[in-house]
């Protein structure tokens, strides 16, 4: 079955460092979506990545969805306290517009 | 406004007692989700519904089931209830299939003894 995987599953970094998780999905996807997680809570949207090649930015956030379609980034930087959390990929596949299968998540922790 | 709401919020369950878990949305959304996340891990998708009357299988339906009578309301039951099974249960809902986000209820803490 697919399958999206995420690297790393955790990373501890001393606040203003950078931070980048990497999402692999083993199909091609017809678009990416981005959620963050707060410790004890739920999955919140982030950002949406249709087109290949595609790289968004939101603040200190900046997203890249690669040129096949199966892998996508997350870069954040100089890391806040606030950024503490969760970072889920998830992906529709090519073959299913309505699944969306979510990847293992990459844990941050900020050191303040 | 409410957005996706779940409920029971926390459930200890004895091995092979079954249960529902309710969820509702007030945003008319078509498309809704149940996703499981054990300690530590991501989000497996057990079932959906792309609209009342219609659902399908996810990544790990095995010992659950679901209906959608009515748009709003997508609950899940859990029968013979198994230590597997305890973990962190989310519904979603969303607009469109292919390009709507996710909006998630609280969650369903549910421990199997």
């Amino acid at each position: 079955g697919q399958q999206v995987m995420q690297i790393p599953q955790y990373q501890h970094v001393q606040e203003g460092e950078d931070f980048t998780t990497y999402c692999n999905s083993s199909t091609t996807l017809s678009n990416i979506q981005w959620y963050k997680q707060r410790p004890g809570g739920h999955p919140v949207f982030l950002i949406q990545l249709v087109k290949s090649g595609e790289v968004k930015k939101q603040k200190r956030l900046t997203f890249q969805f690669g040129e096949a379609k199966k892998n996508s980034s997350l870069h954040i930087t100089a890391t806040q306290t606030t950024d503490v959390g969760t970072y889920f990929c998830a992906g529709h596949p090519m073959d299913s517009s309505y699944k969306l299968i979510f990847g293992s998540g990459t844990r941050l922790l900020v050191r303040p | 406004n409410a957005g996706v709401t779940q409920t029971p919020k926390f459930r200890i369950l004895k091995i092979g007692q079954s249960m529902t878990l309710q969820c509702a949305q007030d945003m008319n959304h078509n498309y809704m989700y149940w996703y499981r996340q054990d300690p530590g891990m991501g989000l497996k998708l057990i079932y959906y519904s792309v609209g009342a009357g219609i659902t399908d299988k996810g990544e790990v339906p095995n010992g659950y089931n679901v209906s959608r009578s009515t748009t709003e309301y997508f609950p899940l039951r859990l029968e013979l209830a198994a230590p597997s099974q305890t973990s962190v249960y989310f519904c979603a809902s969303s607009a469109g299939g292919h390009t709507g986000e996710l909006f998630f209820g609280e969650g369903s803490r549910l421990t199997v003894l």
